[in-house]
């Protein structure tokens, strides 16, 4: 248990109303992230942060914002949630030294249904 | 840019048998390999890694995998499966601090 908790755990929505999604975690990590997970596709890396107020794109940005004003807390926000950002959210932080040796363990996910 | 390519969407298998489940990636720089499991309806469990040293690595469960450089491999192995392994397993490469995942198999262990 890498002490990720993620809520909701399950939301239906409707087209065009902003929804936000929280990821929190108990160990100070520096680093975190959202990935999405869509049938043949895996998981797909949408943002992530290096710290407080820092942040970058991944390879399904668009659509997506997201805030870290405190270590222990990333929010993913849906600024007008379209029916093909149904997906399955996962956040997961990263553990270890530095020079690409790190591991990545994942929160429980959050299934997002927009209707 | 760095890709993994899993090759077998679902392997089907009956219990006791032995699996393979393959993946090959592409990368131009150091590899740091991984295998996640995941559970119906539960989120992804690192099964086991590969960052350097012994290229045959063990993992959780009794799987382990090979890091075949010339290759190109990481292919997940396990000598005796059980109806408890039946769960979809992702293979994944980091770059930038970032996981690149493959797309998946799909494990079905079958009495």
């Amino acid at each position: 248990d890498a002490g990720i908790t993620q809520s909701p755990r399950h939301k239906v929505t409707e087209t065009g109303t902003p929804v936000t999604l929280r990821c929190h975690q108990t160990e100070n990590h520096r680093y975190m992230y959202w990935y999405r997970q869509d049938p043949g596709h895996g998981l797909r890396l949408i943002h992530y942060s290096y710290g407080v107020k820092d942040t970058d794109k991944g390879e399904v940005s668009d659509g997506y914002s997201v805030s870290r004003s405190k270590t222990e807390d990333f929010l993913l926000t849906l600024e007008s949630a379209t029916s093909s950002q149904t997906s399955v959210y996962f956040c997961a932080i990263s553990v270890g030294t530095s020079g690409g040796q790190e591991t990545q363990y994942f929160g429980p996910g959050t299934r997002l249904l927009v209707l | 840019a760095q890709s993994v390519t899993q090759l077998d969407s679902q392997v089907p298998v009956f219990e006791e048998a032995p699996v393979e489940l393959r993946c090959n990636y592409s990368s131009s720089v150091s590899v740091y390999l991984f295998w996640y499991v995941q559970y119906p309806n539960q989120g992804l469990q690192l099964l086991l890694k590969y960052l350097s040293g012994s290229t045959l690595v063990k993992g959780i469960n009794g799987f382990e995998a090979e890091f075949n450089k010339s290759q190109t491999s990481f292919h997940l192995r396990k000598p005796s499966v059980h109806i408890s392994d039946t769960a979809e397993y992702f293979c994944a490469v980091i770059s930038r601090r970032a996981l690149t995942f493959g797309s998946g198999t799909r494990l079905q262990v079958q009495p």
